[in-house]
């Protein structure tokens, strides 16, 4: 079937405005992970979500991120009064459940990029 | 904690030429290990992976990449660069156990020239 979508795949904001992000998983993917890549530098783990859960919130920067996924599939990435160091790209991955054990490839969308001027 | 670390933020080979990238990991648990490759305008594909078994792991495109416990290091190659290979090059660590967050390197772009 079809791979991980994102949309929008760019974001052109203003400092102070909130922006969202959506993420559709590969169907039937349990797990989703947000993660992002600023210029030059490598990607970022921001948070997991295992079914509608988030286990692991713990690469969230700052309290204006959030995200939330519902009937464990679509996530959407909030980001409130974002500022001009959140610019970057801001990738999605989902796999299958995602515990101990074999390892269960995570497969990546094409990302946003968003620009905060 | 886990960590990564590439060296070369750009590597550039001829055609044909060996293709050697570079990735050191730190772990302290045993590590599962990933390159990944991005085109231009693409997202990441994963290229090839260590979890446990045979420490010379083979993947697509002609790439491989040995675990070598005692270096801590996990470096991706190729013996004969193609124009195609131009592309951005990351090396990721995530543990064996729990959920498997991966931990990127800041990632090596290889420009292959004729």
């Amino acid at each position: 079937g079809a791979g991980v979508s994102q949309s929008p795949s760019n974001k052109v904001t203003e400092k102070g405005k909130d922006v969202e992000l959506r993420c559709d998983p590969i169907s039937g993917h349990t797990a989703l992970y947000w993660y992002r890549q600023r210029l030059g530098q490598g990607l970022e783990f921001l948070i997991y979500f295992q079914g509608n859960s988030a286990p692991d919130k713990s690469g969230l920067p700052s309290d204006r991120f959030s995200a939330e996924r519902t009937g464990e599939s679509v996530s959407t990435l909030t980001i409130q009064r974002t500022q001009q160091e959140d610019s970057a790209v801001y990738l999605c991955a989902s796999s299958y459940l995602s515990t101990g054990g074999p390892y269960n490839e995570q497969f990546f969308g094409p990302g946003t990029r968003l620009t905060v001027l | 904690a886990q960590s990564v670390t590439q060296l070369g933020s750009h590597v550039s080979v001829s055609e044909g030429a060996l293709v050697l990238l570079r990735c050191n990991y730190s772990s302290s648990v045993p590590p599962y290990l990933f390159w990944y490759v991005q085109y231009p305008n693409q997202g990441l594909q994963l290229l090839l992976k260590y979890t446990t078994g045979a420490t010379l792991v083979k993947g697509i495109n002609g790439f491989e990449a040995e675990f070598k416990k005692s270096e801590t290091s996990f470096h991706l190659t190729k013996p004969s660069a193609h124009m195609s290979d131009a592309a951005e090059y990351f090396c990721a660590v995530s543990g064996n156990t729990g959920f498997q967050k991966l931990v990127f390197g800041t990632g090596t772009r290889l420009l292959v020239s004729p």
